[in-house]
């Protein structure tokens, strides 16, 4: 398509529970970024793919969280065991040859 | 940590009027900056992306420059508009790595324009 989309728009999880957020990039767009906005704080990086592959994932937390970016699927970033600070909006990104990163409309978490 | 600064927090403007506010980064390992505009529960929107030391870009009543050496980017909007209302990003992309690599964001100039 030619937006990045987002699902879902809203998810709910009670502490402990796992969440999973879905993001279809930008047909032909080869490059993947999620960020996480806490509250009204500054977006930040989590990781990015190229195509399937890990890109970067130095803004990863070594715990509980993963991300996938499977051929002819969505990619997926999935927190294991919620928990109250991971509350926040996530945002996915996708680019390819220009330096643009094209944004989705987010995924609000809220984890009770 | 990299420091991504923006001012001012927010502002008010009456129709009509110009403004502009500041993105600040460090100079050392620049490769890009980049402009987003941003309304709530929207997706963000790519206003500029800016290489060039000198760089002036121009979308409409939106204009940007950037200087690499002293560390800022100016976001100017001439005869602002109530849609212009809305939160203005700036973010870093370091050199290094590749070109592909990911943004540190500013926490946003948030612009609201009264009719």
């Amino acid at each position: 398509g030619e937006e990045v989309a987002q699902t879902p728009k809203h998810l709910v999880r009670g502490e402990g529970q796992k969440a999973k957020l879905y993001c279809a990039p930008i047909k032909g767009h080869s490059y993947v970024f999620w960020y996480q906005q806490v509250l009204k704080n500054e977006f930040k990086f989590l990781i990015s793919f190229q195509n399937e592959n890990v890109f970067d994932e130095t803004g990863m937390p070594k715990e509980r969280f993963s991300a996938k970016c499977l051929p002819n699927s969505p990619c997926s970033l999935e927190i294991q065991a919620t928990k109250l600070e991971d509350s926040a909006v996530y945002f996915c990104a996708s680019s390819q040859s220009s330096d643009t990163q094209y944004f989705g409309p987010g995924t609000r978490l809220t984890v009770l | 940590i990299l420091n991504v600064e923006q001012s001012p927090q927010s502002l008010h403007v009456q129709e009509g009027d110009s403004t502009n506010f500041t993105c600040s980064f460090p100079s050392s390992n620049f490769y890009a900056l980049h402009w987003y505009r941003w309304e709530t529960a929207k997706s963000p929107e790519a206003l500029f992306v800016m290489t060039l030391n000198g760089d002036e870009k121009k979308k409409g009543r939106i204009s940007a420059t950037l200087n690499t050496k002293e560390g800022y980017s100016y976001l100017y909007i001439k005869g602002s508009q109530p849609e212009d209302s809305a939160t203005y990003l700036c973010a870093l992309k370091e050199r290094g790595g590749t070109s592909y690599g990911k943004l540190t964001f500013g926490q946003g100039t948030i612009l609201t324009v009264h009719p």
